[in-house]
Order: structure tokens, then C-alpha cells, then sequence
């Protein structure tokens, strides 16, 4: 069974410039999540999609964030635009279903905002 | 105050010791407590899945779970270079639906040759 997928692996901007990062969950996983985790502390949920519907945006800054998830396949994460803070790892989850109890992780996406 | 606390370390231990992981959380509200191993450059993976109080083992792994210290352990026995990682504690009010994940900043675990 295949891995959570994400790309880019790394990516570098400039301040004020905007980036996406792409998912791919398990197959047949009807629950994503997008984690932030800044260098140094846990992972932070960001959004929770179940299919294409959102679960909890409660800590996504949607000044400048945004997600989709428009088929209830894969998923697009957006900053635009991006903060010095932003820097971080970006990490996307899936689950089987909302009554799973282990979320699957894939490799993170490292961003760098300079 | 944060809702999940953990020793960010650096533990460094030889080969073969017993290591011990903490965690201490303010939420009584919380049921279901994870242990995620992150390598470097890797996702996390879960460990060890909990409910509530008590003790749980999976081979070298043993999870312990005390609610009304607000505590939970993780011990490694028979430490091995390839458990060296970042292990992470996670927590949730509850299992599945709304199984929205807590987690400690992780514990950098070094095993010595």
C-alpha cells in the first residue's frame, strides 16, 4: 500500500511570495489533514477535510491560508502571501475515516521563507 | 501554560539501556493518548495507541497511561541505535470523529552505539 504523497520536498521564496503544496492520501482514505510544525515544537493541525467537506479550520489562519480538496482525493495548500514565520514543515495525514484512530503521515513539504 | 508538555531533550543513552519518555498534560478532558517516533526528514508514525488509564506493551514498547497525575510514559527496552528519533506524545479528547490530535514539542532520543 502506497505512502501519503506530498510535493514539493523543499521549496524556498522570498516574503510576500505565494506556494502551494500538493497531497495525496492513501488510497481510499476519506480523512485528510494539513500540519504545520515549526522547528522544535509538535505538529499543529492547520484544516480537516472528511471527502471534499471541512472537519475543523478552527486554527488556519485564513487571512493568508487556504486548502482544498475538491474531488475528496488529493489536496492543495496555499500561502499567499507567505510570512517569515511561515517557515516551517508542512504535513499531510490521512485516515481511513473519521472513526479511525491512526492518522498516516507523509514526508512533509520544508519551507523556508527568507 | 500549554496544554501538553514533554522534555524536548537531547536524551542520549548507550545501546541496550531502558529509556523512559514523559509526557504531563492540563486537559482532564483528554481519553486517548499516542506515542508517534518522527526520524529526521520523516513524517511521524504512530507507536503506541492508548485509552484512558493503564498499561499497554508491544514488544520493546510499553505505554502507561496515568490520568490523575496527567502523566503518560513511554519505555524502550533493549535501547537500539535504530530507535534513535524524535517521539512525540499525542493526545485527544476523543478516539475517531473530532479526533483532533494534541502534540508535545518531542523528545530527541540518541542511542550510542
Amino acid at each position: 500500500e502506497a505512502g501519503v504523497a506530498q510535493s514539493p520536498r523543499y521549496k524556498i521564496i522570498e516574503k510576500r511570495q505565494s506556494v502551494a503544496f500538493w497531497c495525496n492520501p492513501i488510497s481510499g482514505h476519506a480523512t485528510l489533514y494539513w500540519y504545520q510544525q515549526i522547528l522544535g515544537q509538535g505538529p499543529k493541525l492547520l484544516i480537516q477535510f472528511q471527502n471534499n467537506g471541512v472537519v475543523d479550520d478552527s486554527q488556519l489562519p485564513k487571512d493568508r491560508f487556504s486548502a482544498e480538496r475538491l474531488k475528496g482525493v488529493d489536496s492543495t495548500l496555499k500561502i499567499q502571501p507567505a510570512k517569515l514565520e511561515d517557515s516551517a514543515v508542512y504535513l499531510c495525514a490521512s485516515s481511513r475515516n473519521l472513526a479511525a484512530n491512526e492518522q498516516f503521515f507523509g514526508p512533509g513539504t520544508r519551507l523556508t521563507v527568507l | 501554560q500549554k496544554e501538553v508538555e514533554q522534555d524536548p531533550g537531547p536524551l542520549s543513552v548507550p545501546e541496550g539501556a531502558i529509556v523512559s519518555l514523559n509526557c504531563t498534560y492540563s486537559n482532564s478532558a483528554f481519553q486517548y493518548f499516542m506515542w508517534y517516533r518522527q526520524y529526521s526528514r520523516k513524517g511521524p508514525e504512530l507507536l503506541m495507541y492508548t485509552y484512558s488509564s493503564g498499561n499497554k506493551e508491544d514488544g520493546r514498547f510499553t505505554a502507561q497511561v496515568d490520568k490523575s497525575s496527567k502523566y503518560i510514559s513511554l519505555f524502550i527496552r533493549d535501547s537500539q541505535p535504530s530507535d534513535s528519533a524524535t517521539y512525540l506524545c499525542a493526545m485527544s479528547r476523543y478516539g475517531g470523529a473530532t479526533n483532533k490530535l494534541i502534540f508535545g514539542t518531542g523528545t530527541l532520543l540518541a542511542v550510542q552505539p
